[in-house]
């Protein structure tokens, strides 16, 4: 079982909505939460890194909340662009200095005029 | 400053023939990875490179998977006698030792 599961799987949402992606994970020990922007046949591409003491950090439009005692994190889009439109990817990182990361398989967001 | 670069940025190729991927990490990282992205599957850790350190082979799927990292910089991934089960797209990534990775665009595979 992935220890790292994301939902929903896909979401179609008007440009100029918000919307929220869940990510809930069973990694343990904690260290970090990453969430990554991959758009169409291009790489993931980081967007926030929140630490075990992070409830919120933002990046522009994108704010990743970080719940470390319930292992849930959140990833909502502001004022939504046709831009956003990407998959985007929850990463756990179990130790500060673990290569190994835990991928969830991603939120795929469509933005529609 | 260029990022990280794959190629080919597609291969098609037929079952049984063998694949070479290429990566070119950023300049000064020491630190490369392979990660293998199905559909609807997280990115799936193949194999982990760091400096001149053997590298750590264990998310390999089988003996048809092989990497090659020469002078330290450009990374081969080589699959052999591919199967169908093999497409999918592979990332390299790399990185200052363990710290954030930069990922490259991917190399999509299709086995017809």
């Amino acid at each position: 079982k992935n220890q790292v599961e994301q939902s929903p799987q896909s979401l179609i949402i008007l440009e100029g909505k918000n919307c929220t992606l869940q990510c809930n994970y069973t990694v343990s020990p904690f260290s970090n939460l990453r969430w990554y922007k991959q758009d169409t046949g291009r790489g993931p591409v980081s967007l926030t890194i929140m630490t075990f003491s992070e409830n919120t950090k933002s990046n522009g439009r994108y704010t990743a909340t970080l719940d470390a005692d319930t292992k849930q994190s959140s990833l909502h889009i502001t004022a939504s662009q046709l831009s956003d439109s990407a998959s985007y990817i929850c990463v756990v990182i179990r130790r500060s200095n673990d290569y190994k990361l835990s991928f969830g398989a991603g939120t795929t967001v469509t933005v529609r005029a | 400053g260029a990022g990280v670069s794959q190629s080919p940025s597609n291969k098609v190729t037929e079952k049984g023939k063998d694949v070479e991927l290429r990566c070119d990490p950023i300049s000064g990282h020491t630190a490369l990875y392979w990660y293998r992205q199905s559909l609807g599957q997280g990115l799936e850790f193949l194999i982990y490179f760091q400096g001149n350190s053997a590298p750590d082979k264990s998310g390999l799927p089988s003996d048809r998977f092989s990497a090659e990292r020469t002078g330290g910089s450009v990374s081969t991934l080589t699959i052999q006698r591919t199967q169908q089960e093999d497409s999918a797209v592979y990332l390299c990534a790399s990185s200052r030792r363990n710290y954030e990775q930069y990922f490259g665009p991917g190399t999509r595979l299709t086995v017809t």
